[in-house]
């Protein structure tokens, strides 16, 4: 049962336009929501995170809105640069008081930014 | 610099011979975790640990052992390495659980 959902396995866009990259879940327990980007041959790094009492956290170039009604969360990257080409990993947690954590991890979502 | 530090970086092994990798963090961060990375299903969490001589189970954590003895260190430890086994592994730390989590380069496991 795949409770973080990145339903795109990869996404092309142009530079200088937006990419929108999508991520739904099925636990309503989850209330922390992070993104990640990967490089090949790298570790993943964070990019950006929402706690599940906004609806939108911005960073730069990258925004995050999160949709609790419908479960949904979404990373705008405006504008996008051939740099950002990389998997991007939606993650949830849940977290239930003193060692009740669970981290899942979306299967990613790769993103080619042609120049 | 701060970072997180996995060895080795590749191995291969067989069937059965025992094997650690070796995590390590220069940043006091309380938490840490390992992760497996497989085609087409992504990042899986397979032990964390939020404190010294705390661990917990990730969502796959059959087949590894891990420890941490001291908080900048958490090894993971195939007692018996079997071919599924062969993946992608990650370290990562963080200050806390909802902070931003750093990875490691990530250790190729190949087990024939």
């Amino acid at each position: 049962d795949q409770q973080v959902k990145q339903n795109s396995p990869s996404l092309s866009v142009q530079e200088g336009r937006i990419s929108i990259l999508n991520c739904d879940y099925t636990n309503s327990m989850f209330d922390y929501f992070l993104w990640y980007k990967k490089y090949p041959a790298e570790g993943p790094t964070f990019l950006i995170s929402i706690s599940s009492i906004k609806d939108k956290n911005e960073d730069g170039r990258f925004t995050v809105f999160l949709n609790k009604s419908a479960k949904h969360l979404s990373l705008h990257i405006v504008p996008s640069q051939p740099g950002d080409s990389a998997v991007y990993f939606c993650a949830a947690i849940e977290y239930s008081g003193g060692s009740n954590y669970k981290l899942t991890f979306g299967k990613g979502t790769l993103l080619t930014v042609n120049p | 610099e701060a970072q997180v530090t996995q060895n080795p970086r590749y191995l291969i092994t067989v069937t059965g011979k025992k094997l650690t990798v070796t995590c390590s963090q220069n940043m006091n961060h309380e938490y840490m975790s390992w992760y497996r990375q497989d085609p087409g299903l992504g990042l899986r969490q397979i032990y964390y640990s939020m404190n010294v001589e705390v661990t917990d189970k990730g969502d796959v954590p059959e087949g590894y052992k891990v420890s941490r003895k001291e908080k900048r260190n958490f090894p993971l430890i195939l007692e018996s390495p079997s071919p599924n086994q062969t993946s992608l592994y990650f370290c990562a730390s963080s200050l806390w659980w909802r902070e931003t989590q750093y990875f490691g380069p990530g250790t190729r496991l190949l087990v024939l």
